[in-house]
C-alpha cells in the first residue's frame, strides 16, 4: 500500500535550537519528494523538491535529505526562529509520469521563545 | 509576479446546495490542481487540469468536478454538499504539473463550511 508517514506528529522547540522532521514512504515507483511549509490559514509553500538521484538539498536554514534505498527523507531546520512555527508536509509523487500524489499528515512545529 | 489567487476566501453553504470555487494560477502556469485539506485526512488530491484537460483525478465522488479555461483559470464545483465536505480547498499551479520537477505554488485556499 502506498503510504507516507511523518514523525513526530507535533514538536515544540526553543528558539535557536535545531530540529529534524522525518518522512518515511512506501510509495513506488518513486518520482520525487517535496517538503512544504504551511502556516496556519495559508496554503503550503514549497521548501525543496528532490528526485531519486539527489541526497541533499538546502533552502536557507532548511536542509532536506533523501535516502531512496531506505525510502526515508528528513527535513532539518537549523537555528529555529519563531516564524518556523507551522505544519511541515511531505509529499511523494509516484507513477511513471509522477502523476500520483501521496501526502503525509504533517508535523506541527511550534517554536517558543 | 502575482501568486495563485483563490476566491472566495470563506464560504458557508447549506447541505444539499452546490458551490463553485475559483482559482487563478500564476501567469504562464498551465497546470492547476485542486486539493482538499481536513484535520482528520490531511491533504488529499482532487484533480489536476493541464491545458483545459483533466489530466489526473483522485478518489473523490462525482459530486466533485472541475474545469479549466483557455486562460488557465480553473473552477471547482461541488454539488449536493454534505457536512463532510467542510474543509480548506487549496489550488496549486505549476508550469508543467505532474511528471515534472517544477514546484507547485499554492493559493491561500477557500475555507468551505457546510451547515
Amino acid at each position: 500500500k502506498n503510504q507516507v508517514e511523518q514523525s513526530p506528529q507535533s514538536l515544540i522547540i526553543l528558539e535557536g535550537k535545531n530540529c529534524t522532521l522525518q518522512c518515511n514512504y512506501t510509495v513506488s515507483p518513486f518520482s520525487n519528494l517535496r517538503w512544504y511549509k504551511q502556516d496556519t490559514g495559508r496554503g503550503p509553500v514549497s521548501l525543496t523538491i528532490m528526485t531519486f538521484s539527489e541526497n541533499t538539498k538546502s533552502n536557507g536554514r532548511y536542509t532536506a535529505t533523501l535516502d531512496a534505498d531506505t525510502k526515508q527523507s528528513s527535513l532539518h531546520i537549523t537555528a529555529s526562529q519563531l516564524s518556523d512555527s507551522a505544519s511541515y508536509i511531505c509529499v511523494v509523487s509516484a507513477g511513471d509520469t509522477g502523476n500520483q500524489f501521496y501526502f503525509g499528515t504533517g508535523t506541527s512545529l511550534t517554536v517558543i521563545p | 509576479k502575482a501568486g495563485v489567487t483563490q476566491t472566495p476566501r470563506y464560504l458557508i453553504k447549506t447541505r444539499g446546495q452546490q458551490v463553485t470555487l475559483s482559482c487563478s494560477p500564476i501567469s504562464g502556469h498551465r497546470s492547476v490542481s485542486w486539493y482538499q485539506q481536513t484535520p482528520g485526512q490531511g491533504l488529499q488530491f482532487l484533480f489536476e487540469y493541464f491545458s483545459e484537460t483533466q489530466r489526473n483525478k483522485g478518489n473523490f465522488p462525482g459530486r466533485f468536478s472541475g474545469r479549466q479555461f483557455s486562460n488557465s483559470r480553473s473552477e471547482m464545483n461541488v454539488s449536493t454538499l454534505e457536512l463532510g465536505d467542510s474543509a480548506l480547498y487549496l489550488c496549486a499551479s505549476s508550469r508543467e504539473g505532474s511528471g515534472s520537477n517544477y514546484g507547485y505554488t499554492f493559493g491561500s485556499g477557500t475555507r468551505l463550511t457546510v451547515v
